[in-house]
């Protein structure tokens, strides 16, 4: 069956400029997750959707960064007047939620940013 | 909040070698435990999960993982490495609720000798 997919796989902006990354995840999936990781780092967790639920962004780094789930399927992850910092790979995960407690993550291929 | 705690940032084996990679949690209550794969470029790929049915877990590729409670850990292990083998490899918990119940390990590269 069809996996996590984001888009586009990889990006390259200039310092200053907006991105929006796109992820649709696995049907049926009512948890999805944002990761960050930088070069030879681990995971950075940025944001959780969860059903109709507000979502949890306790780990979103400063305003510039926000999300949006789309019918509770797409999700877009902004990046705002985006920094040399903000240069990372980008990781989408869904997962069944509720009551499916040992459910793993299936993660997408990630979206590589790089900021020049 | 729990963490999770993979020794060594990097290990490196020689091909046919045992590979034993160390995982700890801190939860006092067992948490739902995972085993990621990353392969350069790729996004993360479950190797195994333990979901309390067996203590001794079975996952892709030849790497298993024993649960021990008393130890709170959950260690990968394969018993020959290949080449193929070679990538990062993290440890993830899960102990409900929202996004604060999964925590992932900092990972541990693992890095073939031939």
């Amino acid at each position: 069956g069809a996996g996590v997919s984001q888009s586009p796989s990889n990006k390259v902006t200039e310092k200053g400029k907006d991105v929006e990354l796109r992820c649709d995840p696995i049907s049926g999936h009512t948890a999805l997750y944002w990761y960050r990781q930088s070069l030879g780092q681990g995971l950075e967790f940025l944001i959780y959707f969860q059903g109709n639920s507000a979502p949890d962004k306790s780990g979103l780094p400063s305003d510039r960064f926000s999300a949006e789930r789309t019918g509770g399927s797409v999700s877009t992850l902004t990046i705002q007047r985006t920094q040399q910092e903000d240069s990372a790979v980008y990781l989408c995960a869904s997962r069944r939620a509720g009551r499916y407690y040992n459910s793993p993550l299936h993660f997408g291929n990630g979206t590589r940013l790089t900021v020049t | 909040a729990q963490s999770v705690t993979q020794l060594g940032s990097h290990v490196s084996v020689s091909e046919g070698a045992l590979v034993l990679l160390r995982c700890n949690y801190s939860s006092s209550v067992p948490p739902y435990l995972f085993w990621y794969v990353q392969y350069p470029n790729q996004g993360l790929q479950l190797l195994l999960k333990y979901t309390s049915a067996a203590t001794l877990v079975k996952g892709i590729n030849g790497f298993e993982a024993e649960f021990k409670k008393s130890e709170t850990s959950f260690h990968l292990t394969k018993p020959s490495a290949h080449m193929s083998d070679a990538a990062e490899y993290f440890c993830a918990a899960y102990s409900g609720g929202g996004a604060d119940g999964l925590t992932f390990g900092k990972g541990t590269h693992l890095i073939i000798q031939p």
